[in-house]
């Protein structure tokens, strides 16, 4: 059974830092690992989507590496703005399962 | 455009109650699902489907239903209302299952069951 897991459960800094957001999964197989924004009381967005033959993803402040070996995938923003504060979510699509398994989330706020 | 649309946004039942959460979307998309969604847990699938005519479990089907007529409509049946069915629950579809397409979700529904 696939585990996702996302650390720290919240992190704050201030506005204008580059941060790394983490995720990991314990199962390889992987067939995609996606990024997804959450604004509280609101749906989900994807930010971003990796495909298990694909490295990373970029659109525009955003990066999201994959890497299946270790069972771990990143999210980069830099230049963090306050209107990034959000809950950041990953989700792992395993090629054995017909479903997506979610972290539980990072809690970012980005102080003005 | 209006996506994934999800009623009512709250509700609140009594034990032993049962309810329909209504999901809609608009850009034709084959694969449908439902999760709920728990503090500190994430999203965790309910049920899917892969279009109309077709559905099957995920992770934590019990105690709900669905059904899917139409490529627009996967409405999610709650037959007997528990505490802990007390969750958040959010709609979900795309295009392809496997085609690497993201997934679009709705504003969701919150739930709270007495």
């Amino acid at each position: 059974k696939q585990e996702v897991t996302q650390i720290p459960a919240a992190l704050s800094v201030p506005e204008g830092e580059n941060l790394v957001l983490n995720c990991s999964f314990t199962d390889s197989a992987i067939y995609n690992l996606q990024w997804f924004r959450q604004d509280p009381g609101k749906g989900l967005t994807s930010l971003l989507l990796i495909q298990s033959s694909q490295r990373e993803q970029t659109s525009g402040r955003l990066n999201a590496s994959l890497d299946k070996s270790s069972g771990r995938s990143t999210l980069y923003i830099a230049a963090s703005q306050p209107g990034d504060s959000a809950t950041y979510l990953c989700a792992a699509t395993s090629y054995n399962n017909n479903d997506m398994r979610f972290g539980a989330g990072t809690r970012l706020t980005v102080k003005p | 455009n209006a996506g994934v649309t999800q009623t009512p946004k709250f509700q609140v039942l009594k034990t032993g109650q049962s309810m329909t959460l209504q999901c809609a979307q608009d850009m034709n998309h084959e694969y449908m699902s439902w999760y709920r969604q728990d503090p500190g847990m994430g999203l965790r699938l309910i049920h899917y489907s892969v279009g109309a005519g077709i559905t099957d479990q995920g992770e934590v089907p019990n105690g709900y239903n669905v059904s899917r007529s139409t490529t627009e409509d996967f409405p999610l049946r709650l037959l007997s209302a528990a505490p802990s069915q007390t969750s958040v629950y959010f709609c979900a579809s795309s295009h392809y299952r496997d085609g690497n397409q993201p997934q679009h979700f709705g504003d969701g529904t919150r739930l709270s069951i007495l």
